[in-house]
């Protein structure tokens, strides 16, 4: 099946920093999403995308498909930014629509 | 409507009894997931409906677990013997998916059933 792997697994900041999140996947995907779980467990979905680059305040995301990778930004971290941060794929061939596929999720620990 | 609702929130209960949580999804979303998370992993796909049709199983739904959506509405997933593996965050999803194809439209997650077996 396709691999997910998101990188640095940790990664603390000091607030008011800014960092980049890796996800690199193995096979062609249709879809792509980022997730923030935050400490009390609740997952918000950040963006959907596939390809391309999008931005939502102090976050943006870009997907280069065809060399199958995303990159998540962080601009000017808070406190609130911390968490654990995932990934989560769909196969474009023989993948399930409803079945998505976590990486294992980068840690963030912003530090005021 | 104030998002996915989830209950028990937390569960403790001894290896061999059976389980069972609930799902309340959005109101007008017709797609239904439910995901198990262990620490330190991200959600792992259990099973999806599309109204009250199961699409899809993972092989991680043994026949100790089953999943049922009699409306379309709310779900339940029920977990016969349990076994101290099983324990686990239960988390359920739902989206608002307009044709067959994956539209890529925003997965909703509740707060997640938290299941200890002892």
């Amino acid at each position: 099946g396709i691999q997910v792997e998101q990188s640095p697994p940790d990664l603390i900041l000091q607030e008011g920093a800014n960092s980049t999140l890796r996800c690199n996947f193995s096979d062609s995907v249709n879809n792509l999403q980022w997730f923030h779980q935050n400490p009390w467990g609740q997952l918000i979905n950040l963006f959907y995308i596939p390809s391309g680059t999008k931005q939502n305040g102090r976050l943006s995301a870009t997907t280069v498909a065809t060399e199958r990778y995303s990159l998540l930004y962080i601009s000017s971290s808070q406190t609130t930014d911390s968490g654990v941060y995932f990934c989560a794929v769909v196969m474009n061939y023989g993948g399930s629509q409803g079945n998505l596929i976590f990486g294992k999720g980068t840690k963030l620990s912003v530090k005021p | 409507d104030t998002g996915v609702s989830q209950n028990p929130r937390h569960k403790i209960t001894k290896r061999g009894q059976n389980v069972t949580f609930r799902c309340d999804p959005i109101s007008e979303h017709n797609r239904l997931y439910w995901y198990r998370q262990t620490l330190g992993q991200g959600p792992e796909f259990l099973t999806y409906f599309q109204n009250e049709a199961q699409l899809e199983k993972s092989r991680l739904l043994s026949d100790r677990f089953s999943a049922e959506r009699p409306k379309g509405s709310f779900s339940t997933l029920e977990i016969q013997r349990t076994e101290q593996g099983d324990s686990a965050m239960y988390l359920c999803a739902s989206s608002l998916t307009l044709n067959t194809e994956y539209s890529g439209n925003t997965i909703y997650f509740g707060e997640g059933s938290w299941l200890t077996v002892v």
